[in-house]
């Protein structure tokens, strides 16, 4: 089974800190996603990535920014948390077109 | 564009009841569909798919046909259980094989014993 394994569960940050989430895959999958989770807005796409140093925006980028070292660790950082930030985050993998993207656990932030 | 429709929640059923989730989609071509489970504080799961028109996906009792012709992928269950408590999502590949899912706003499912 592939196993996606985000850093934390849960979270507290302040206001203007730089915060990092990791997420890491262990399927030797090109394709990394982040997303955020709030209620009634379903699951939107922050940034994606298909390889290595390769990076895309997804449809909510602003604010954020990700890096991708090696295949298997993709991260995402909040380069000044702010309180609009705190969301559930969701981080996803997947081998090749057409593939299902298999999910990790999911962080909950908080941005005090 | 592709987008997807799911009706809104939430939905609350007595154990043994019969579920529907209805699910719409717009794309180009054929895309890939999906049925994801999301239980409570866990990310979200693969519960089933179909690649291609008239497929039926299925697992775990879940069943989900891909309707072209209706442009649907209504997710069912003959008789649901306090277990399948969940949010449940219904998304989509856009035909080509882009990366990106593209999800419905989820339904949240509760059954009561």
């Amino acid at each position: 089974d592939v196993k996606v394994t985000q850093s934390s569960r849960y979270l507290v940050k302040r206001t203007g800190e730089k915060v990092f989430l990791e997420c890491v895959q262990d399927m030797d999958h090109e394709n990394m996603f982040w997303y955020r989770q709030d209620p009634g807005l379903g699951l939107r796409l922050i940034y994606f990535s298909y390889d290595v140093k390769m990076k895309e925006k997804g449809d909510i980028p602003e604010g954020y920014s990700v890096s991708r070292e090696k295949k298997e660790r993709f991260s995402l950082i909040l380069e000044s948390a702010s309180t609009n930030q705190t969301s559930m985050y969701l981080c996803a993998s997947k081998q090749g077109s057409n593939q299902p993207q298999h999910f990790g656990d999911g962080t909950r932030l908080s941005i005090l | 564009g592709n987008s997807v429709t799911q009706m809104e929640g939430p939905v609350t059923l007595s154990e043994e009841a019969f579920l529907t989730i209805n699910c719409t989609y717009t794309a180009t071509g054929y895309p890939s569909l999906f049925w994801y489970v999301q239980y409570p504080g866990e990310g979200l799961q693969l519960l089933l798919k179909a690649t291609k028109a008239d497929d039926k996906g299925s697992n775990k009792g879940f069943e989900a046909t891909y309707r072209k012709e209706t442009t649907s992928f209504h997710l069912e269950k003959g008789s649901v259980q306090v277990s399948d408590s969940a949010v449940y999502f219904c998304a989509l590949i856009p035909f080509g094989g882009a990366n990106n899912l593209f999800f419905g706003t989820g339904t949240r499912l509760t059954v009561i014993p």
